[in-house]
C-alpha cells in the first residue's frame, strides 16, 4: 500500500516551454500533496504545499506564477512549469499524506519517484 | 525553529561493517516525528521508519536499527553488518503535527553511505 506515482519519470524540453507533472497517489486518498525541489547532491526543499479544493501554499522565494499546482482531486496534483528556463532543470518529487479518518492521519508522507526536468 | 542536522556529509565504510548515521534535530513543539528516508541512485525516496516523540523506544529492523534519545535530540540510524545495496543518501526529517494533518517535512542535508565489497 501507500503507492504514489509520478509521470513522466524523465522530460528533455526546450528553453520557453510548460512541463507539467503529475503526481498520483494510487491506493489512498491524499488531502495533501507535497511538491518538493532537488538539485545534484542536495537535500530536498520543499516548494509549495498542495491541498485538495484549494488553492496551494508556496514556500517563500517560489514563484507561484511560474510553478502552478492544482490538485483537483483526492488523488491527484500537478505541478506546472511554465515558460521553462535552463535554471529550472531539477529533480522534482512529490509526496502524499492520507487524509483524516476518525481524527487521525497516517502520520507518514510516501514520495513518488520523482521527475528529472532538463531544459535546453 | 526547527532544524535538522546531518553532520556527516559522507561514510564510506566495507561491506560487513556497521555504521551509524547521526541525527540531530530542534523543535519547540513537544508533538513531532521524526523519519529516516533511504534515496538510492534511482532518486525514489523510500520510507524506513517514522517515530513519534512519546515513543523513545529503540526499534530494530533486520539489519536497521534506530536510537532515538529526547535528551540529546537525536535520531540516529545504525545499520548492522553493512551491504553493497546499502550504498545510498540517507535523510533524516522532522514533522511536527499541524491540527489533524501532519505538516511538512523538515529535512537534514543527508548523508551519503558508500559501501564497498
Amino acid at each position: 500500500g501507500a503507492v504514489v506515482s509520478q509521470h513522466p519519470s524523465r522530460v528533455i524540453c526546450k528553453s520557453g516551454t510548460s512541463v507539467k507533472i503529475e503526481c498520483r497517489s494510487l491506493d489512498f486518498q491524499a488531502t495533501t500533496m507535497f511538491w518538493y525541489r532537488q538539485f545534484p547532491k542536495q537535500s530536498l526543499m520543499l516548494m509549495a504545499t498542495s491541498n485538495e479544493g484549494s488553492k496551494a501554499t508556496y514556500e517563500q522565494g517560489v514563484e507561484k506564477d511560474k510553478f502552478l499546482i492544482n490538485h483537483a482531486s483526492l488523488t491527484l496534483s500537478t505541478l506546472t512549469v511554465t515558460s521553462a528556463h535552463p535554471e529550472d532543470s531539477s529533480f522534482y518529487i512529490c509526496s502524499a499524506e492520507s487524509g483524516l479518518a476518525g481524527g487521525e492521519s497516517t502520520d507518514t508522507q510516501y514520495f513518488g519517484p520523482g521527475t528529472r526536468l532538463t531544459v535546453l | 525553529a526547527q532544524k535538522v542536522t546531518q553532520a556527516q556529509t559522507e561514510i564510506s565504510v566495507v561491506e560487513k561493517e556497521d555504521v551509524t548515521l547521526d541525527c540531530v534535530y530542534e523543535t519547540r513543539d513537544t508533538t513531532y516525528y521524526l523519519f529516516w528516508y533511504k534515496q538510492p541512485p534511482s532518486g525514489e525516496l523510500v520510507f524506513l521508519i517514522r517515530r513519534n516523540s512519546f515513543d523513545e523506544q529503540n526499534e530494530i529492523s533486520g539489519r536497521y536499527s534506530w536510537n532515538f534519545q529526547k535528551s540529546t535530540s537525536s535520531f540516529n540510524f545504525t545499520i548492522t553488518a553493512s551491504q553493497v545495496v546499502d550504498s545510498a543518501v540517507y535523510f533524516c526529517a522532522l514533522s511536527e503535527e499541524r491540527g489533524s494533518t501532519l505538516g511538512r517535512l523538515y529535512f537534514g542535508r543527508g548523508t551519503q553511505l558508500t559501501v564497498w565489497p
